[in-house]
């Protein structure tokens, strides 16, 4: 079976300029997990949906972060305008919510650089 | 506000020998479940070993066994035979019923032949 599926997995950008993120859950898993991750603040949940719902959006840093999942098997993550802070490791999880320990599947996560 | 410590930074373990991480937490919730993740050189996130709060015995997979303390929060994870692909950072990470994912601040493994 295939993983959770991210891409892109490396995006260098300019200062100001929209990054757009994608993530395609494991096929049947009903809830949906960003990840942000530095050398600063470790591993850090931005924003996570059940059934393609945000249900706690919390950590999004700013504004300029927006999250969305139009349907089961597709989640975008976008900054807007981005910044060199933003520059990180960013990681998609899924689950299948409702069975026993809901193990959450990382993606292989997409390594962005903001110049 | 629940947190996850792991108080070893880097650790470090001869080919074939036995190494222990550790991880402490703290929660006033009853019902909870704990899990190692495995982070090599390639960023992966991959789950190691999971544990159920409410399950006395000590969750293993193979070369990896945890010693689950409920009492005194404590979950630490045991590498037996140490192989040079376990090298990698370990976050330890707490969750309770609800969805959140919490993570310890990772124990970098090194393993040397």
């Amino acid at each position: 079976d295939a993983g959770v599926i991210q891409s892109p997995r490396h995006e260098v950008t300019e200062m100001g300029q929209e990054v757009t993120l994608r993530c395609k859950p494991i096929s049947g898993h009903n809830s949906l997990f960003w990840y942000r991750q530095t050398m600063m603040r470790g591993l850090e949940l931005l924003i996570y949906f059940n059934n393609n719902v945000p249900i706690d959006d919390s950590g999004m840093p700013e504004d300029r972060f927006s999250a969305k999942m139009p349907n089961a098997s597709f989640s975008t993550l976008k900054i807007q305008p981005s910044e060199p802070r933003d520059s990180a490791v960013y990681f998609c999880a899924s689950r299948f919510r409702g069975s026993g320990t809901d193990t959450q599947y990382f993606g292989p996560g997409t390594r962005l650089t903001v110049l | 506000a629940q947190t996850v410590t792991q108080s070893q930074p880097e650790m470090s373990v001869q080919e074939a020998e036995t190494v222990t991480l550790s991880c402490t937490y703290d929660t006033s919730e009853s019902d909870y479940y704990l899990f190692w993740y495995k982070q090599p050189p390639s960023r992966q996130m991959i789950l190691v070993i999971r544990q159920e709060a409410y399950k006395q015995q000590n969750a293993t997979e193979n070369r990896f066994s945890v010693n689950f303390q409920k009492a005194a929060k404590s979950f630490s994870l045991k590498i037996s035979d140490s192989q040079l692909g376990d090298a990698a950072m370990y976050f330890c990470a707490y969750r309770r019923r609800t969805d959140k994912l919490i993570f310890g601040t990772g124990t970098r493994l090194q393993v040397f032949p």
